[in-house]
C-alpha cells in the first residue's frame, strides 16, 4: 500500500519552461514533506521542504506548494534548466511509524532544448 | 570536507555469503539511516539509529543487521537470508536537534549477486 504516490513516471519540459512535479500522499498524519533530485548512481541531494503548518516555501527557481485538505504536493521549478534533468522523489516524515522518510517511486523529468 | 561517505561504490556478493557495507558520516549527526532502491522504485527504509548504541527495524529489516558503536558510522550486514539483495543502497544521516531536519544521503553501494 503506497502512502506517497508520484503518478507521472516522467515529464519533458521546454528548457526555459515551469516544471510542476506532483505528489499525493494518503497517511494524514505526514507532518513534513521534502523534495530530493537524483541523478543516476548516485544518492539523493535534498531540494526543498515543506511542514504541515504551511501552504509554501520557495527556495530560487524552487517551490513546494501543500494543499492538505486534498493531500497533495507540487513542486515548481521555474526556469527550467537542462540541469535539472533528473528524478525528482517526493519524502514524507511522521506518519506514525518508523523514523524514516516514506518515498514516492519517483519522476523523471527531461528538459529539453 | 564534511559528507557522508559510503564505501565500496560496487560490491559484488556469492550466494550464501555474508557481506558488509560501510557507511560513515562526518557532519556529528546523531540518526542514521540505511535505505534500498529497486529499479524503477522508491526509496525503502531498511534500519535507523537515532543514537549510539540503539537502532530501530524498518519496513524492510528481514534478512539485514546492523550495528552502531560509534557515532559517525553505521554498517549495514546483507546476510544470507536476504532472498533479494541485489539492489542499490543508501545511508543517510541527519540532525535530531531542532524541528524537521532533512536527511542527506551517501552516494551508495551497489550490490550485486554473482
Amino acid at each position: 500500500d503506497q502512502q506517497v504516490k508520484q503518478n507521472s513516471p516522467s515529464l519533458s519540459v521546454q528548457e526555459g519552461r515551469i516544471s510542476i512535479l506532483n505528489c499525493d500522499y494518503t497517511n494524514s498524519m505526514f507532518d513534513y514533506f521534502l523534495w530530493y533530485k537524483k541523478y543516476p548512481a548516485e544518492g539523493p541531494t535534498f531540494l526543498i521542504s515543506i511542514s504541515s503548518i504551511k501552504d509554501k516555501n520557495e527556495d530560487g527557481r524552487f517551490t513546494v506548494f501543500l494543499n492538505k485538505s486534498a493531500k497533495h504536493l507540487s513542486l515548481h521549478i521555474v526556469p527550467s534548466q537542462p540541469g535539472d534533468s533528473a528524478v525528482y522523489f517526493c519524502a514524507a516524515l511522521g506518519g506514525g511509524g518508523a523514523d524514516g522518510l516514506t518515498f514516492g517511486k519517483g519522476t523523471h523529468l527531461i528538459i529539453q532544448p | 570536507d564534511g559528507g557522508i561517505t559510503q564505501s565500496p561504490k560496487y560490491l559484488f556478493r556469492k550466494e550464501g555469503q555474508n557481506v558488509t557495507l560501510s557507511c560513515e558520516q562526518n557532519l556529528n549527526h546523531d540518526a542514521m539511516y540505511w535505505y534500498r532502491q529497486d529499479p524503477g522504485q522508491g526509496l525503502r527504509l531498511i534500519y535507523y539509529s537515532q543514537i549510539v548504541n540503539d537502532f530501530q527495524k524498518g519496513d524492510i529489516a528481514e534478512g539485514y543487521s546492523v550495528s552502531r558503536e560509534k557515532k559517525e558510522s553505521f554498517p549495514l550486514t546483507v546476510t544470507s537470508a536476504q532472498k533479494n539483495p541485489t539492489a542499490f543502497y543508501l545511508c543517510a544521516s541527519k540532525e535530531v536537534e531542532g524541528v524537521n531536519q532533512p536527511q542527506h544521503f551517501g552516494d551508495g553501494t551497489r550490490l550485486s549477486i554473482l
